[in-house]
């Protein structure tokens, strides 16, 4: 059963980068894409971006400018940067598996907190 | 890209039927058979409920029924439970690789 597992800095001051990572464990890495999610406190989902296992990624064109994904192979991880960070990105930030057009399993959540 | 709209709450009594709604557009939801739903419980990661419209995952319970009607989807949850209380969200594939989500629907079990 594939599980995801994540971590990253929780707070961050205004400008700074966020730095996530997402290891898949128990399951084939290779072969779907993994995709990024956030979620700020008490609203909606929203869409970051997706990526696979050669490097290949989509970005909500709304962030593109800012983010970027990566994936380590040899680990089976993957990672997420979000470059001058406001109060606005404040969120739980999920990874998932996609499958086909659907979503699952996610990872636990990382909250990220910015402030200053 | 907006996002889908969903009623901000629907409430029924355990043992009836609730239907949540999931009104987009042509280039979304009216656009493509790929539609899914999200259970999601306070503090914790949303779950997949229905996929590409109307599909259940293994292990989702036969109450969670899904469809779509043009440029609406719905999610209907027959013989409701106390453990169906919680936030749902529906998510539509929009083209271009790019996805979009609904508002949110709180289920509320009187």
């Amino acid at each position: 059963q594939v599980q995801l597992q994540q971590w990253g800095a929780g707070l961050l001051k205004p400008s700074e980068t966020l730095s996530l990572t997402c290891a898949v464990h128990g399951g084939s890495f290779s072969g779907y894409y993994w995709i990024w999610i956030r979620q700020p406190p008490g609203k909606g989902l929203e869409w970051i971006g997706e990526i696979n296992h050669t490097g290949i990624t989509n970005y909500n064109p709304s962030l593109e400018s800012r983010v970027t994904t990566s994936v380590d192979t040899s680990k089976n991880q993957l990672s997420l940067k979000l470059t001058s960070v406001t109060a606005a990105d404040t969120a739980v930030y999920y990874c998932a598996r996609v499958g086909g057009n659907w979503f699952a399993p996610w990872g636990q959540g990382t909250l990220v907190t910015v402030s200053s | 890209q907006s996002a889908l709209t969903q009623p901000r709450s629907v409430s029924g009594s355990p043992g009836q039927s609730v239907t949540i709604s999931c009104t987009g557009t042509s280039s979304d939801v009216g656009g493509y058979n790929f539609v899914s739903w999200y259970q999601q419980h306070p503090g914790k990661a949303p779950q997949l409920m229905i996929y590409d419209v109307n599909k259940r995952p293994s292990g989702v319970p036969g109450r969670f029924s899904g469809s779509k009607s043009g440029n609406t989807a719905s999610l209907t949850i027959s013989g409701l439970q106390s453990e169906d209380e919680a936030n749902y969200y529906c998510c539509s594939y929009a083209g271009t690789y790019t996805y979009v989500f609904g508002t949110g629907t709180t289920v509320i079990v009187l």
